[in-house]
């Protein structure tokens, strides 16, 4: 199984750039890295995904390590709105259809 | 587009008791999930469809079923509520199952 391992919570800033890393070791050859974002009593939110190197989107940066093992996710200049629990996920083929599995996330806290 | 719909937002059933929570999705995607969120926890997927007519079990599928009669809609059936099955339910759509879209989702207490 592509099990994820990302830290329990975090600390930051207003203005600051907040990077949150992955462990993904089990990552098969054809399985992408998909990052979702989830705010309090709301269903979480796709923010970015990616295979190797670099992505960037209007939202955050993806970069992952040509051995693709870990990803970090990049938050440019965050703000309080950013605070949420962040989901570092690799999609694993079971079943009929690839599936997700959600651990428990990293919390985010972006203090004033 | 409305996206992902989800009713009711919120439920409390007596132990034993059956329901349906519906959801809804006005993308076309064929893919459709069903998910609890416990407290503090991440998410746990119950069970879900590639298409109409086609659906499979996640990782917690037993007290539940579902059905898939159309590309739009995904009901969610507890057939016997239990106090474990409180939780937090989303409902999610997507053309494939790395990017999904989530329903607001439903809140259901079992006494």
């Amino acid at each position: 199984l592509a099990k994820t391992t990302q830290p329990i919570s975090m600390d930051s800033y207003e203005g600051q750039e907040v990077n949150i890393t992955c462990s993904h070791n089990n990552i098969a050859t054809n399985d992408y890295i998909t990052w979702y974002q989830q705010f309090p009593s709301q269903g979480p939110r796709f923010i970015i995904q990616g295979y190797k190197t670099k992505v960037t989107n209007e939202v955050a940066s993806l970069f992952i390590p040509a051995d693709r093992k870990s990803s970090t996710l990049s938050l440019p200049r965050v703000s309080l709105s950013d605070t949420a629990v962040y989901y570092c996920l690799v999609g694993e083929f079971r079943g009929s259809a690839r599936q997700l599995t959600f651990g428990s996330g990293t919390q985010l806290t972006v203090l004033p | 587009n409305a996206g992902v719909t989800q009713t009711p937002k919120f439920q409390v059933l007596k132990t034993g008791q059956s329901m349906t929570l519906q959801c809804a999705q006005d993308m076309n995607h064929e893919y459709m999930s069903w998910y609890r969120q416990d407290p503090g926890m991440g998410l746990r997927l119950i069970h879900y469809s590639v298409g109409a007519g086609i659906t499979d079990q996640g990782e917690v599928p037993n007290g539940y079923n579902v059905s898939r009669s159309t590309t739009e809609d995904f009901p969610l059936r507890l057939l016997s509520a239990a106090p474990s099955q409180t939780s937090v339910y989303f409902c999610a759509s997507s053309w494939d199952a790395e990017t999904q879209y989530f329903g607001p989702g439903t809140r259901l207490l079992v006494l």
